[in-house]
Formats: C-alpha cells, sequence, structure tokens
C-alpha cells in the first residue's frame, strides 16, 4: 500500500519568514495531494490540494509544489504568521476507480514565533 | 448545514466494555471513514464506506466493527475496549467527482480513554 513520509516533524519560524514542509509517497499511481490544517483541539481542514496533472498550485501565501518523478512533493508558506501555528498533513491517494483513501504523513507542528 | 457531526465528544471506558462512535453528515456525500489519531503517528484509517450498505478495512481495522445502515450514518463499535484503543477518532466524509477523490470533510473528533 502506499507509504507518505513527512518532514520534519517540528517547525519553528519567525514571524514573516517562509516554511517549508515535504512530503514523499511511494505508489506512483497516486495522483491527489492534499494539506490539512489542525489547530490544537480541532478538527483537520483542507486547505490545499494538487492533483498530478499540475505541477504547482498557489493560494495566497501558500503554494505546493509536486514532482512526480521523484514521488515528492511540497507545502511553501510565505510571510508566516502566528496565525499559521499548528499541525500541518500532507496525504496521497490514487483517486478514482475503487480505491477513495488517503494516506497521510505523521504532520509537522509548525510555530511561528512573533 | 451542519457538515460533519460526532457522538459522544467524550467518553471514558473500563478496559472491556464496548460502545458505539455516532458520524452523521448533512452532505449527502458517498463516502464515510473512520480515523484514530495518536500524538506523533498522523490520521491513520480504520475502517473506510464508498456507500450505503459497503464497508471496507483501513489500515488498523482490529478491535472495531463498522456498519452504514443509512447513507448519512457511519457508525463505529468496540466490542471490547482495550487501553491501546485510547485516542481521538475522527469521521470524514467525501462526495465522488469525475476527477476522482474529493475533499474529505472532518468531524470535531471524539476523545475516548480507556481505563
Amino acid at each position: 500500500g502506499e507509504n507518505v513520509e513527512q518532514h520534519p516533524s517540528t517547525l519553528s519560524v519567525q514571524e514573516g519568514d517562509s516554511a517549508v514542509i515535504k512530503c514523499t509517497y511511494s505508489d506512483s499511481a497516486s495522483n491527489y495531494f492534499p494539506w490539512y490544517k489542525q489547530e490544537l483541539g480541532k478538527r483537520p481542514q483542507l486547505i490545499i490540494d494538487i492533483r498530478s496533472n499540475v505541477g504547482e498550485k498557489k493560494d495566497q501565501r501558500i503554494a505546493v509544489t509536486l514532482n512526480k518523478t521523484a514521488k515528492h512533493f511540497s507545502l511553501h508558506i510565505t510571510e508566516t504568521q502566528p496565525e499559521d501555528s499548528a499541525v500541518y498533513f500532507c496525504a496521497a491517494s490514487r483517486g478514482g476507480g475503487s480505491n477513495y483513501k488517503l494516506t497521510f504523513g505523521k504532520g509537522t507542528l509548525l510555530t511561528v514565533n512573533p | 448545514n451542519a457538515g460533519v457531526t460526532q457522538t459522544p465528544k467524550f467518553r471514558v471506558l473500563k478496559t472491556g466494555q464496548s460502545m458505539t462512535l455516532l458520524c452523521a453528515q448533512d452532505m449527502n456525500h458517498e463516502y464515510m471513514y473512520w480515523y484514530r489519531q495518536d500524538p506523533g503517528m498522523g490520521l491513520r484509517l480504520i475502517h473506510y464506506s464508498v456507500g450505503e450498505g459497503t464497508t471496507a478495512k483501513g489500515e488498523v481495522p482490529d478491535g472495531y466493527n463498522v456498519s452504514r445502515l443509512k447513507k448519512q450514518n457511519f457508525l463505529l463499535g468496540l466490542e471490547s475496549a482495550a487501553p491501546s484503543q485510547t485516542s481521538v477518532y475522527f469521521c470524514a466524509s467525501s462526495s465522488f467527482t469525475s476527477g476522482g477523490t474529493d475533499t474529505q470533510y472532518f468531524g470535531p473528533g471524539t476523545r475516548l480513554t480507556v481505563l
């Protein structure tokens, strides 16, 4: 089955700096890669996703890049703010057909220091 | 719309007791999922359902059973609770799109402690 590795497990940055979280996946058939943000005590919520026919996607201060050849994808947050502090999870899925499961990475605790 | 709701929010069990966690969604989603979240382990899939009356095993199914008798509800059962099942349980749901897997929407979670 799919295996998703996520690094780093913790990341501390100063407000205004950029943060990058990286994930690798094992199943070359995976074609959907979402990122979820989970604030303390809250539910995970989707912040951005990318499909395998796209190399990069941006949404304001957040961007995701995908390298299918190397089987890795990354989350980039620019101009970080204290409210960006949370646990971030990457995930991968084959999508379509009969395989609707997401496999999650173990998460990255991002701390943005004022 | 309430989205995805879970009942109860908190529960304490003694080893060997049984309980059922209820997940409900009002978004008419076909797919529903149960995850457990443990520190440093991310979200691990327990069981999932691709439609009413269907269920399938996920990554960590042992010790759990599920049922999807109605499209909007997905029940997770613990027949004989063990301390290793102490965790936060999240339910999620998603719809089908022509492009494949769609966004999973999560419930607020149930914090379960087994003594």
